[in-house]
């Protein structure tokens, strides 16, 4: 069964630490995405991935880290540097045509202890 | 810059229908997408348009206008499993391919 998986679904970080979120797809898609949303502020993008070994900032990028070592994984760290991380993460995958719609996965809720 | 406008909270009844609005300005356009998003879930996908008009898919409708930088989803029959957000998403062209979502739009059926 195709598809993408977040994991963990909740995780909760103390101070000055670091967590990883991860990102596995199945999808053969050549482009990944990290979303952070937060309430009543839609979706911003963290950091996007084209290709395997390449990787872009997104508008909010950070406080935050990523690899692109393999097709099918985009990790995403989030540093203690960024100070604000509660909010709930989504992984997006696509083909790259612009006809073709993000496919998302189940999110990660990530919160301060 | 890009810029997509959604209302932000919208009520309905249910077995009415009701039109969800985005307005976007972006640096060229390359397609319109609309997706669903239940609480604490993954959006998913319902709609798409590129050229002007109107797409039907059951009881969900999208219409554009490309010229006005318009769009709005339309939602009959209205049940209350619709109470979730929609999320309106713009792809503009040029060298960057990479979707801009508007902050959605909180819709609550009631009975």
């Amino acid at each position: 069964d195709g598809g993408i998986t977040q994991s963990p679904k909740y995780l909760f970080r103390k101070e000055g630490q670091n967590v990883t979120l991860s990102c596995e797809q199945n999808l053969n898609h050549d482009a990944m995405y990290w979303y952070r949303q937060d309430p009543g502020q839609g979706l911003r993008l963290i950091y996007y991935s084209q290709i395997v070994n390449d990787f872009q900032k997104g508008d909010i990028a950070e406080g935050y880290s990523v690899s692109r070592e393999k097709k099918e994984s985009f990790p995403l760290t989030v540093t203690s540097a960024q100070k604000n991380p509660t909010a709930f993460y989504l992984c997006a995958t696509d083909t790259r045509d612009s006809n073709q719609p993000q496919h998302f996965g189940d999110g990660t809720r990530l919160s301060i202890l | 810059g890009q810029n997509i406008d959604q209302p932000t909270e919208m009520t309905a009844t249910e077995g009415a229908i009701v039109q969800i609005n985005c307005t976007y300005q972006t640096s060229g356009f390359n397609g319109l997408f609309w997706y669903q998003q239940h609480a604490g879930e993954a959006p998913t996908f319902l709609s798409y348009n590129v050229l002007d008009g109107l797409e039907e898919k059951g009881r969900f409708s999208s219409f554009l206008s490309r010229s006005k930088g318009y769009s709005y989803l339309l939602l009959k029959e209205l049940q209350m499993k619709d109470s979730a957000s929609y999320l309106c998403a713009v792809r503009s062209s040029g060298g960057s391919y990479i979707p801009t979502f508007g902050r959605g739009t909180s819709l609550i059926v009631h009975p």
